[in-house]
C-alpha cells in the first residue's frame, strides 16, 4: 500500500517568515500527491497535486509544493506566510485499489503563524 | 449549494444505540468515498463507491459499520450497537469517478459523540 508520513506534528512560524511543512511518501510506481488544508470545524479543501511534470506545482492561497523523488518528499512551502494559514495540513497519496483509488492521508501537521 | 452536503453536522447518541449519517455528493460525481478522522488524526478511510455498488469497503473497522447509496447520489453511513470508541468525525468526499486523477472534494463532516 502506498503511504506518506507527516514528521512534524506542530510548526509554529511568525508572519511573514517562509512555511515549510513536511512529507515524505512511500510507493511503488509513480506517487500522485496531495495537499489539503483543515480549517477548524470545517471539512478538508484542497490545495494543489503533483501528478507528473514539473516538480514546483503551485496551489491555492499562495501555496506551492516541490516534488523530489530522489528524497521521496513532497514538502508544502509558502514564500510568506499569514495568521490565516493557521491551520491543519495534511498531505496524501493516491492509493490504487480494485475497481479505481482513494486517498491515504499521513497524520497531519498544526501549523500555527503568530502575527 | 454545490458542494458535498452532510446531515446531521453533530449527533449525539448513547452507546448501543443505531446511527445514520447522510452523505449528499456534488452533482454528476460517481466516486463517493466515507472516511473517519478521530482527534488528532488525519482521515481514516472507511469505504468508496462507484455508482451504486460499494467498490472497496476494506476499511469498515467491523461489521457494525454498513453504507450504501441504492441510486448512486445520497449514501448513508450506517452504524449499529454504537460504541465510545465509534466516536469520531465521520467525512464524505466525492469525485468525479474513482479512476481520475483529480482531487477529491470533502463535506464538513458528522461529528459523532457516543456517550
Amino acid at each position: 500500500a502506498q503511504s506518506v508520513a507527516q514528521p512534524e506534528d506542530q510548526v509554529n512560524v511568525a508572519e511573514g517568515n517562509p512555511l515549510t511543512v513536511k512529507c515524505t511518501y512511500s510507493v511503488s510506481g509513480n506517487p500522485y500527491l496531495f495537499w489539503y488544508v483543515q480549517y477548524p470545524n470545517r471539512g478538508l479543501q484542497f490545495l494543489l497535486k503533483y501528478i507528473t511534470g514539473d516538480n514546483l506545482v503551485k496551489g491555492s492561497y499562495g501555496f506551492e509544493a516541490e516534488f523530489n523523488k530522489s528524497q521521496t518528499s513532497f514538502h508544502l512551502k509558502k514564500p510568506s506566510a499569514l495568521v490565516s494559514d493557521s491551520a491543519l495540513y495534511f498531505c496524501a497519496v493516491r492509493d490504487i485499489t480494485r475497481l479505481g483509488y482513494k486517498l491515504s492521508f499521513g497524520a497531519g501537521t498544526t501549523v500555527t503563524v503568530r502575527a | 449549494g454545490a458542494g458535498v452536503s452532510q446531515t446531521p453536522s453533530n449527533k449525539v447518541t448513547e452507546k448501543g444505540k443505531y446511527v445514520e449519517l447522510r452523505c449528499d455528493p456534488i452533482s454528476g460525481h460517481t466516486a463517493l468515498y466515507w472516511y473517519r478522522q478521530s482527534l488528532g488524526q488525519g482521515p481514516e478511510f472507511l469505504i468508496y463507491f462507484q455508482g451504486t455498488g460499494a467498490a472497496d469497503d476494506s476499511g469498515l473497522p467491523n461489521d457494525r459499520f454498513f453504507a450504501v447509496r441504492p441510486e448512486g447520489s445520497v449514501s448513508t453511513l450506517k452504524i449499529q450497537r454504537t460504541e465510545r470508541g465509534d466516536s469520531a468525525v465521520y467525512l464524505c468526499a466525492s469525485s468525479l469517478t474513482s479512476t481520475h486523477t483529480g482531487e477529491l472534494f470533502f463535506g464538513e463532516g458528522s461529528r459523532l459523540t457516543v456517550l
